[in-house]
């Protein structure tokens, strides 16, 4: 079974620009959460999706953005970049996000860098 | 607001000790609780789960962590380190139900020596 894909793996964008990054989770699973990761922050939850609906939401502005569609992969988006946001962005899917018995799978991540 | 403290940023065992890293959560309820590791060529994986039930929960690689309510605590331990065990510790608690909506601690980094 293939694991959690990120694409792409590294990114450079100048500040003001947008990205748009892209995750395909596990066969099956309908839950992908998000994730930060910065040497000053550490590691930070951004948002997490099931069945196409946001159900949490971290405590990032508004420039940061995530969609899922009908067969689960998902999209974040962060708008007008800033130096700060910086980051490797990780996503993990989950079959539903609750159960007991189910395991989270990360993927590689991406790394942005803004310039 | 649910917070997670690593109380120790760096650690270095010697390969065969044993191992405890600690983590002490702040939470209201009754939190669920995870231990994650990440390494360069692991990525970051999780290590073990608590969700309810028995408050020692077994993990991947020979860890377990133990859910002590009373001290808001839950240590991960495993009795002999392997070399291949060096990576950065995460501990996080989650209070939206699973997965969702997860605080992680800073991490603890371990170092195994020969």
């Amino acid at each position: 079974k293939a694991g959690v894909t990120q694409t792409p793996r590294y990114l450079i964008k100048t500040r003001g620009q947008q990205v748009t990054l892209s995750c395909s989770p596990i066969s099956g699973h309908r839950s992908v959460s998000w994730y930060q990761q910065t040497p000053g922050q550490g590691l930070q939850f951004l948002f997490e999706y099931f069945s196409e609906t946001q159900r949490n939401k971290g405590n990032f502005p508004g420039r940061f953005s995530g969609r899922q569609f009908s067969n689960s992969r998902s999209e974040m988006n962060v708008s007008t970049l800033e130096l700060g946001d910086s980051a490797l962005y990780l996503c993990a899917s989950s079959f539903s996000g609750t159960g007991n018995q189910e395991t989270q799978y990360f993927g590689p991540g991406t790394r942005l860098l803004v310039l | 607001a649910q917070s997670v403290t690593q109380p120790d940023i760096h650690i270095t065992v010697s390969e065969g000790a044993s191992l405890e890293l600690r983590c002490n959560y702040s939470y209201g309820a009754t939190p669920y609780l995870f231990w994650y590791v990440q390494s360069p060529g692991q990525g970051l994986q999780l290590l073990l789960k608590y969700f309810s039930g028995d408050t020692l929960v077994q993990g991947i690689k020979g860890f377990e962590a133990e859910f002590k309510r009373s001290q808001s605590s839950f240590n991960l331990r495993k009795p002999s380190v392997h070399w291949s065990d060096a990576a950065e510790y995460f501990c996080a608690v989650g209070v939206s139900g699973g997965y969702q909506k997860v605080t992680f601690g800073t991490g603890t980094k371990l170092q195994v020596i020969p």
